[in-house]
């Protein structure tokens, strides 16, 4: 089965500061998707990046940025400018290819930012 | 964008009693939907996948009798707990992707949640 690995429980940066939050993903498929969540206090899971495994090029999102290694399976989130507002929990999720295709979460990162 | 909706968002029960949460794609019909449970302070685990119009297919150690789920129609399925206790106290998250069969590369749309608390 696929497992998704946080290495890093919590996390904290400065304000206006950049932070890279890390993720590797164990699989034996050579096409998936991968994504990055928010989870604010409210809980509501906000979708931040995807990437595709078949792309090279490293997707990114107005301040958000990823960098996926694909043969090292690891898919790292860097947000640039950080902003009191991303506090949250950050998930990094596998989705597998197949018939239902199910949503695989990593332990989550908690990230503070410092004002 | 798409949304899904799920009620209650918050539900107070005595342990022996049944409560039923509900979770509708609200402008997109969705052939699947997935029910998670998310401890405090931990991550989001797979319960179940509900199928419109079959059997839920349910993930290692998770009690199918405990956790009734019936998919009725493209847009609606519902998660049942059964004789909840209060270890199953939770906050309890569905999702649902766009599409009949919705592509892998699409994302998950989540519900807002519902927190159960068994007295």
């Amino acid at each position: 089965a696929q497992t998704v690995t946080q290495s890093q429980p919590e996390m904290s940066v400065q304000e206006a500061e950049t932070v890279t939050l890390s993720c590797t993903y164990d699989t034996s498929e050579s096409d998936y998707y991968l994504f990055w969540y928010k989870q604010p206090p409210s809980r509501q899971m906000i979708l931040v990046i995807r990437q595709e495994a078949y792309k090279q090029q490293n997707a990114t999102e107005n301040r958000f940025s990823v960098n996926f290694q694909k043969a090292a399976k690891s898919f790292s989130l860097k947000i640039s400018d950080s902003q009191l507002g991303d506090a949250a929990m950050y998930f990094c999720a596998y989705r597998e290819r197949g018939l239902f295709q199910k949503l695989v979460f990593g332990q989550g990162t908690r990230l503070t930012i410092n004002p | 964008g798409a949304v899904v909706s799920q009620h209650p968002s918050r539900v107070i029960c005595k342990s022996g009693t049944s409560v039923k949460i509900e979770c509708r794609s609200l402008d997109f019909q969705a052939t699947t939907m997935f029910w998670y449970r998310q401890f405090p302070k931990q991550s989001l685990m797979l319960m179940a996948t509900s199928n419109e119009g079959s059997k839920a297919t349910y993930e290692q150690g998770v009690e199918k009798d405990k956790f009734l789920i019936n998919h009725a129609s493209l847009t609606l399925s519902t998660l049942t707990v059964a004789s909840a206790h209060p270890e199953d106290s939770s906050f309890y998250i569905c999702s649902a992707g766009q599409g009949v069969g919705s592509s892998y590369n699409s994302p998950l749309h989540f519900g807002n949640g519902t927190r159960l608390t068994v007295t």
